[in-house]
């Protein structure tokens, strides 16, 4: 399967809410990226953990990595509906050199 | 800073016809990136530069794709001839020392 598989496909919540969408990869990482896209547009980067990081803030955004479950999780903290988009893993593989890979994204919507 | 800068944003053409998208990175980036977003797919890297030198083609999917990147501040992914499965969305990014990626806000074609 597809290196960096996002989960869940979609999510949907209230306004206020807290939105946790999760990242798993195969192979070894250098770092982790999130990135969110809004409809019709580019993606938009938003935070990176290093593979010797454990866990991350910025602003309402709190991602942490497990390295030897190979995985990562997004929590988005009191939500609003302007945080409505779909929410991308992409890992820098150790083996890749300067390809990121991306998932298949999940879809949030925050509804007012 | 205006950002990658894409054009055309939207291109509507007939099967056969050459297609040619355009890129302008964010100035001071040594790192120039082609992706295609289609729903079946996701997201795929197509080709990545580093200072002006193409470095990793593999994700091309064919010889009717080509892309160069004449100097810094320019490049184009043509398309020749393009056929309808090539429909997709296709975004440009740059970055510094590859990580994180700036994308801009895509080109979405459309081969009829």
């Amino acid at each position: 399967s597809q290196q960096g598989e996002e989960d869940p496909q979609a999510l949907s919540i209230q306004e206020g809410e807290n939105a946790t969408m999760n990242c798993s990869y195969k192979t070894s990482i250098n770092n982790l990226q999130w990135y969110r896209q809004n409809s019709g547009r580019g993606l938009v980067h938003l935070i990176l953990i290093r593979s010797n990081e454990r866990e991350k803030h910025s602003g309402r955004l709190r991602v942490t990595l497990d390295t030897s479950k190979k995985s990562s999780s997004l929590l988005i903290t009191a939500s609003r509906a302007a945080d409505t988009a779909s929410y991308f893993c992409a890992t820098d593989l150790e083996t890749s050199g300067s390809r990121l890979t991306f998932g298949e994204g999940t879809q949030l919507t925050v509804n007012p | 800073d205006a950002g990658v800068i894409q054009s055309p944003r939207h291109e509507v053409t007939e099967m056969g016809q050459e297609v040619t998208l355009r890129c302008k990175p964010i100035s001071g980036h040594d790192y120039l990136f082609w992706y295609r977003q289609t729903m079946m797919r996701g997201l795929e890297l197509l080709i990545y530069f580093n200072n002006n030198v193409p470095i990793d083609d593999s994700g091309m999917p064919e010889d009717r794709f080509s892309a160069k990147m004449p100097n810094a501040s320019f490049s184009t992914l043509k398309i020749q001839p393009s056929e309808p499965r090539d429909s997709a969305v296709y975004f440009c990014a740059s970055s510094l020392d590859y990580s994180p990626l700036h994308f801009g806000n895509g080109t979405r074609l459309t081969v009829t």
